[in-house]
């Protein structure tokens, strides 16, 4: 089983809809947890850490459970600009160093 | 400036030349990273460098040889490289290695062909 599994997508939405991307980890001690999105042949950009308590930034919404091990993003009113591969990031505890475990990403493609 | 800064953006290099990537970021942070990236999978680790200092060697082959001059600087040493290591070669950094919620920033990578 991989330490961080998403749906690679991609997922087709229309602008203005509202989507949702899941994340599952293996590693209960996981501490810290990402967003990032990655434009084709470009570098992973922070969208939003996760936090347990949910955050939100404009149109987005992050949530971790931690008792299911999932991490959740809600992108609403999705703009052709959000057009990309979506990356969830888990760092585990007591490795020593922050090493980031990616998930496979999830492609999202929003279209007029 | 909570940027990071690769050069070159685009390398070409024979299988018996010696190049190298460089790396630079000014925010202060004392963790800087390597990674690899092929196409459509994510990035993976290569090396962690900690206060200057070699933390990680994510088992990688010799003829990838890290360097940090300084706390600002990380380069990348290749030497006697494969076709299959031609991908995008990624820095990061973040304020610490250790603990919890140190947000890793990404440059814009090197994309490197190795003929």
């Amino acid at each position: 089983r991989k330490e961080v599994e998403q749906d690679p997508g991609p997922f087709n939405v229309p602008e203005g809809a509202t989507v949702a991307f899941n994340c599952t980890y293996s590693n209960s001690a996981s501490q810290s947890f990402f967003w990032y999105r990655q434009d084709c042949r470009k570098e992973p950009k922070l969208l939003m850490s996760v936090y347990s308590s949910g955050n939100e930034d404009g149109r987005f919404t992050a949530q971790l459970n931690r008792a299911s091990q999932y991490i959740s993003l809600l992108i609403r009113d999705s703009k052709l600009s959000d057009s990309a591969t979506y990356l969830c990031v888990v760092i585990g505890l007591g490795t020593g160093f922050q090493k980031l475990v990616f998930g496979t990403g999830t492609r999202l493609l929003v279209s007029p | 400036d909570t940027e990071v800064t690769q050069t070159p953006k685009h390398l070409v290099m024979g299988m018996t030349n010696k190049k190298s990537l460089k790396c630079e970021q000014h925010m202060g942070h004392r963790a800087m990273y390597w990674y690899k990236q092929k196409a459509k999978k994510p990035p993976e680790l290569m090396f962690v460098y900690s206060y200057e200092k070699l933390s990680i060697n994510e088992s990688v082959p010799s003829r990838f040889s890290p360097e940090c001059p300084n706390s600002s600087l990380l380069n990348l040493h290749l030497h006697a490289l494969q076709p299959e290591d031609s991908a995008l070669y990624l820095c990061a950094s973040s304020f610490e290695a250790g603990g919890s919620g140190n947000e890793q920033f990404f440059g814009p990578g090197t994309r490197l062909t190795v003929l």
